[in-house]
């Protein structure tokens, strides 16, 4: 079945750069997704990769994309407090496209 | 632009009694739409979706049920409810494998 992990906390020291990991079970995914939720919030879109690419770089942010290994992370360069929520990864199967299945989260706080 | 609405808020209910939660996304037609929960301290997980009108897919058995009585209207609703129903549930849309976009979110407290 489809299926998405990742780890449920992440520390860093502003100003270094945040890796957040995350991997899934099906291969055949089409789309993959990082969604940012500030407290109390609804989930915002950040970034979206297509199976078909293995990175995509937006200002900050960075997407890797293994498919071998089934593996996705999000890199925040220059990791500032504002970047301080739960990251969301997601996936679209292609089973079921309609169908989105997220991760549960991986909280990113900020030390001074 | 396409919008995504979903009230009330908030809601504090005693156990027992009815729910009734109300999401509309305006500026499409015939999106796939979607309930989330994401339970105190944990991530997200899917409850309904819906590729059309009168079209729910239940991902997991529970006392909640939904409806799309509107194709731009998705409803999830219980007859009792229970402490366990507790929780911030988010409607979403999307148009086929296109991203998928979040409702505020509605926090429900039942106790």
């Amino acid at each position: 079945g489809e299926d998405v992990e990742q780890s449920l906390f992440l520390s860093v020291r502003e100003g270094d750069s945040s890796v957040i990991n995350c991997t899934y079970t099906d291969s055949s995914s089409t789309y993959l997704y990082w969604y940012k939720q500030e407290p109390g919030a609804g989930l915002q879109l950040l970034t979206y990769i297509f199976s078909n690419m293995d990175m995509k770089q937006d200002q900050r942010l960075t997407v890797l994309l293994n498919k071998k290994d089934k593996h996705l992370s999000l890199r925040i360069a220059d990791t500032q407090t504002g970047d301080s929520a739960i990251y969301f990864c997601a996936e679209a199967p292609y089973s079921s496209a309609s169908k989105i299945i997220f991760g549960s989260g991986t909280r990113l706080s900020i030390r001074p | 632009s396409q919008t995504i609405h979903q009230w009330p808020a908030t809601l504090v209910q005693p156990v027992g009694s009815p729910l009734s939660l109300e999401c509309t996304v305006e500026g499409t037609s015939n999106p796939n739409l979607y309930w989330y929960r994401q339970a105190a301290g944990r991530g997200l997980q899917l409850l309904f979706y819906s590729v059309g009108i009168g079209q729910i897919s239940s991902e997991v058995p529970q006392n909640l049920s939904a409806s799309r009585p509107q194709d731009r209207q998705f409803i999830l609703s219980s007859k009792k409810l229970l402490l366990s129903d507790s929780g911030f549930y988010l409607c979403a849309w999307n148009r086929g494998e296109n991203t998928i976009y979040f409702g505020e979110g509605s926090w429900l407290t039942v106790v």
